[in-house]
């Protein structure tokens, strides 16, 4: 069984512009959450969508913004790009609903912005 | 939100040692999970323990919960190299829908 898959593995982007970074869930789960590990940091959560609809977010201004698509895989779109962002852009899955609530995790996505 | 906060920072030890790793949390919980990262990668999730729980075992991975202390800890008996990684562990919390809140993590180096 694939796991969680994420495309691109790195991406390079000047400040100001946009990143457009995409998860593919494991098969059968609906949930996507998104994570920024900056470095020297802990993961922060981002985002969750479950169903096609954002769940919850986290602590980020707006110009971090995703959704999540009828095959249940994602997209996370960060505009008016600031150094700060630069950081390790992590996707899990889950299946929301009965049983464990585990979150699968995907390789990641490396953002640097110069 | 915050984070809860694991100790040590960092940890070496010799292969075939055991490595404890320390995680202390602020609220309320659903369970308690430890996931592991290797050099910046994508997390793999180990174990999970949930709030009515004391104890479980793993492999060669022990967890433990006290929740009137708020803290877990994690052994990984008989270490070896390749147990090289950086350990999280991760609140699931009853008022906050289906987010993880992540540690700050352990780094391990595990000397051959």
């Amino acid at each position: 069984e694939a796991g969680v898959t994420q495309s691109p593995t790195h991406l390079i982007k000047t400040r100001g512009q946009q990143a457009t970074l995409r998860c593919s869930p494991i098969s059968g789960h609906t949930s996507v959450y998104w994570y920024q590990q900056a470095l020297g940091l802990g993961l922060q959560f981002l985002l969750w969508y479950d169903e096609g609809e954002e769940r919850n977010r986290g602590n980020f201004p707006p110009r971090f913004s995703g959704r999540q698509f009828p095959n249940y895989s994602s997209e996370l779109n960060v505009n008016a790009l600031e150094l700060e962002d630069s950081a390790l852009y992590l996707c899990a899955s889950s299946f929301f609903g009965t049983g464990p609530d585990t979150q699968y995790f995907g390789p990641g996505t490396r953002l640097t912005v110069l | 939100s915050q984070q809860g906060e694991e100790d040590p920072q960092a940890l070496s030890i010799q292969e075939g040692e055991n490595a404890t790793m320390n995680c202390s949390y602020k609220t309320s919980i659903n369970n308690l999970q430890w996931y592991r990262q290797n050099s910046g990668r994508g997390l793999v999730h180990l174990i999970l323990i949930r709030s009515n729980e004391r104890e479980k075992h793993s492999g060669r991975l022990r967890v433990t919960l006290d929740t009137s202390k708020k803290s877990s800890s994690l052994l990984i008996t008989a270490s070896r190299a390749a147990d090289t990684a950086s350990y999280f562990c991760a609140e699931r919390k009853k008022s906050s829908g289906d987010k993880l809140t992540f540690g700050t993590g352990t780094r391990l180096a595990v000397r051959p």
